[in-house]
């Protein structure tokens, strides 16, 4: 079984569309969650980082964590064409960073 | 803001060379990561150091080496290149094992 799970899609919205992007974790020492978006030919940038359960919010951006069930999700909302790029979750503990494959999204204006 | 720089955005190699791909942090950070990014195959990672002269092999490390020298740059080396190991190559670091990581505008190495 993979540590981590993340569907790579491509997936396709409509401008204004609420977008949700999703992971699974398998290993339990994994304390520290994160989301990274990554423009194409260009470094991940950190979007999101959180390490309870619950929700978090960053203007349009909310990441929600479920650690009892390890599933972490990202969503979007009002989405824009800017918001195109590559979504990576990533999961930090005992000193390891993991990182999903990364979900392909696109925005049609 | 945290700054991470990678020496080159892209480099073209001969199979057989030595490479050196090179990261700067300006944070002070304990933690300095590399990965290689492949179509299909997400980040994968080579190595990373939790302190000077500190490294610890990552998921895959066959072809690769390291260097810490100095708590802000982080290298990595190959030892002979080939054709495999063209990749998108990216240098991340994190304060400590408890804090989020920033990442580098990456190299795409080409070894030809």
């Amino acid at each position: 079984q993979k540590e981590v799970e993340q569907d790579p899609g491509p997936l396709s919205v409509p401008e204004g569309a609420i977008v949700s992007l999703n992971c699974t974790y398998s290993n339990s020492a994994f304390q520290y969650f994160m989301w990274y978006r990554q423009y194409s030919r260009k470094g991940p940038e950190l979007l999101m980082y959180t390490y309870s359960s619950g929700n978090k919010e960053d203007g349009r951006f909310t990441a929600q964590v479920d650690k009892s069930s390890k599933y972490i999700s990202l969503f979007i909302r009002d989405s824009q064409p800017s918001d195109s790029a590559t979504y990576l979750c990533a999961f930090q503990g005992a000193q390891k960073l993991v990182f999903g494959q990364g979900t392909r999204l696109t925005i049609n204006p | 803001d945290v700054k991470v720089t990678q020496s080159s955005r892209y480099l073209v190699k001969r199979t057989g060379e030595k490479v050196f791909l090179e990261c700067v942090q300006d944070m002070d950070h304990e933690n300095m990561f590399w990965y290689r990014q492949d179509p299909g195959l997400g980040l994968r990672l080579i190595y990373f150091s939790y302190d000077v002269k500190m490294k610890e092999k990552g998921d895959i490390p066959e072809g690769y080496s390291v260097s810490r020298e100095k708590k802000e740059r982080f290298s990595l080396i190959l030892e002979s290149a080939s054709t495999n190991q063209t990749s998108m190559y990216l240098c991340a670091s994190s304060l400590n094992q408890r804090a989020e990581a920033f990442f580098g505008q990456g190299t795409r190495l080409t070894v030809v």
